[in-house]
């Protein structure tokens, strides 16, 4: 069974920095591309960032180019998103997500979100 | 960025009723699109791909349709779990981008 469980969601001030993680098991981690995607409280879903299977390949929302930064450990399972200059727009559960392939496909399944909230 | 747009934003229906759900893409996508059902508080699941290929242990009861710019989704039979949030989303180039969402309740 694919599970993704993320990591990381805190209050933060605007400015600040956070790092959420995203474990994985049940596939193959190694052969998938890997995506956040956040979710604005009430508000639709908006795409953040992907990283493909061998991290050799990054895309970014304009929103957050410049700002944030996806890896992933294919030795440890696991993806990552290093948020810096937080905004209040920022605030969102953030969602990582299996590509269906090399990253120019759906998204087949999802964690359950961690939430990130930017205020002071 | 390729803008998706939905409709209707909302609606109530009945259980056992058909329904319809339209996606139009800003430019056209070929089939590069997928469909998304979430309810409150919990993750978006995958319904259809492909913008007709449903997703191993969605019943049948969803369908997809369209190509290009215009693409339906279709419950034939609505079920009470199927009160929810459905969006739709392209991946036919990048960045992806979801529609504004669609949200279904009980009438």
């Amino acid at each position: 069974e694919v599970q993704l469980v993320e990591s990381g969601g805190v209050v933060v001030q605007p400015g600040g920095s956070l790092r959420l993680s995203c474990a994985a098991s049940g596939f193959t981690f190694d052969d998938y591309a890997m995506h956040w995607v956040r979710q604005a409280p009430g508000k639709g879903l908006e795409w953040v960032s992907l990283i493909s299977w061998d991290g050799g390949s990054t895309y970014y929302a304009d929103s957050v180019k410049g700002r944030f930064t996806i890896s992933r450990d294919n030795s440890k399972n696991s993806l990552y998103l290093q948020m810096n200059s937080l905004r209040a727009e920022d605030t969102a559960l953030y969602y990582c997500a299996k590509d269906e392939g090399d990253g120019y496909n759906c998204l087949d399944y999802w964690g359950q979100g961690t939430l990130v909230t930017v205020s002071s | 960025a390729i803008r998706m747009t939905q409709s209707p934003s909302s609606f109530s229906a009945s259980t056992g009723d058909r329904v319809t759900i339209t996606c139009r893409a800003s430019q056209g996508i070929s089939s590069y699109l997928a469909w998304y059902q979430q309810k409150p508080g919990k993750a978006p699941k995958l319904l259809i791909y492909a913008a007709s290929t449903l997703q191993s242990g969605v019943p049948s009861r969803f369908s997809g349709s369209g190509s290009g710019t215009d693409f339906t989704l279709t419950i034939s039979c609505l079920q009470s779990e199927d009160f929810a949030t459905y969006y739709c989303q392209q991946y036919y180039s990048y960045p992806p981008t979801f529609g504004p969402g669609t949200k279904v309740d009980i009438k």
